[in-house]
């Protein structure tokens, strides 16, 4: 597609519920990355996905938190038992293969998931 | 383990006036450096990328710097106008697999 593409834009979930957030990104793309951000905080990185290669979790805050990407297409994040602190808005980029440092990123217009 | 820092964090200017947003960071290895607009409650626009080879990218009243060696890059906005408040976020790419943030501009610019 021209763009990268999240779904739902909204999501609002009760406390201890599992929620699934989905990225497609830009057709072409090896890379794809996930960010969260908090209301009035910065960018804090989730997870790394280069082609085939796997995934740099480093960014994840806990166990609750998964991704899954098939090879160069969809992206899905999945928060499991849903806590108040993890409402913020979840960004997804995507870019060609990085090795070079000439490509950047193209973000998604983002999931705002609140958690009542 | 790269910092990246926005000044100043907040700026608010007269329609008309040209001004200048600031990002440093602190190691200088970097692949590329990319500036992005974030209008309230919505995604990253991406501005400028600039590549580590390079000095400055231009586009239409934007034009970003960049100094490798000091840390640095400059974003000027020229005749700055009302449809341009947002904030600004620059991001530096170290690695090829992950962006490190500054927490941003939040730019006002008033009719």
């Amino acid at each position: 597609g021209a763009g990268v593409s999240q779904s739902p834009s909204n999501k609002v979930t009760e406390k201890g519920k599992d929620v699934e957030l989905r990225c497609d990104p830009i057709s072409g793309h090896t890379a794809l990355y996930w960010y969260r951000q908090r209301l009035g905080q910065g960018l804090e990185f989730l997870i790394y996905f280069q082609g085939n290669s796997a995934p740099d979790k480093s960014g994840l805050p806990s166990d609750r938190f998964s991704a899954e990407r098939t090879g160069e297409s969809v992206s899905t994040l999945t928060i499991q038992r849903t806590q108040q602190e993890d409402s913020a808005v979840y960004l997804c980029a995507s870019s060609l293969a990085p090795t070079d440092g000439g490509y950047g990123y193209t973000f998604g217009s983002g999931t705002r998931l609140t958690v009542v | 383990k790269q910092e990246v820092t926005q000044i100043p964090a907040a700026l608010s200017v007269p329609e008309g006036e040209n001004l200048v947003l600031n990002c440093s960071f602190t190691d200088s290895a970097i692949y590329n450096l990319q500036w992005f607009r974030q209008d309230p409650g919505k995604g990253l626009t991406s501005l400028l990328l600039i590549q580590s080879s390079q000095r400055e990218q231009t586009s239409g009243r934007l034009n970003a710097s960049l100094d490798k060696s000091s840390g640095r890059s400059t974003l000027y906005i020229a005749a700055s106008q009302p449809g341009d408040s947002a904030t600004y976020l620059c991001a530096v790419d170290n690695a090829g697999n992950m962006l490190t943030f500054g927490g941003g501009t939040r730019l006002m610019v008033k009719p």
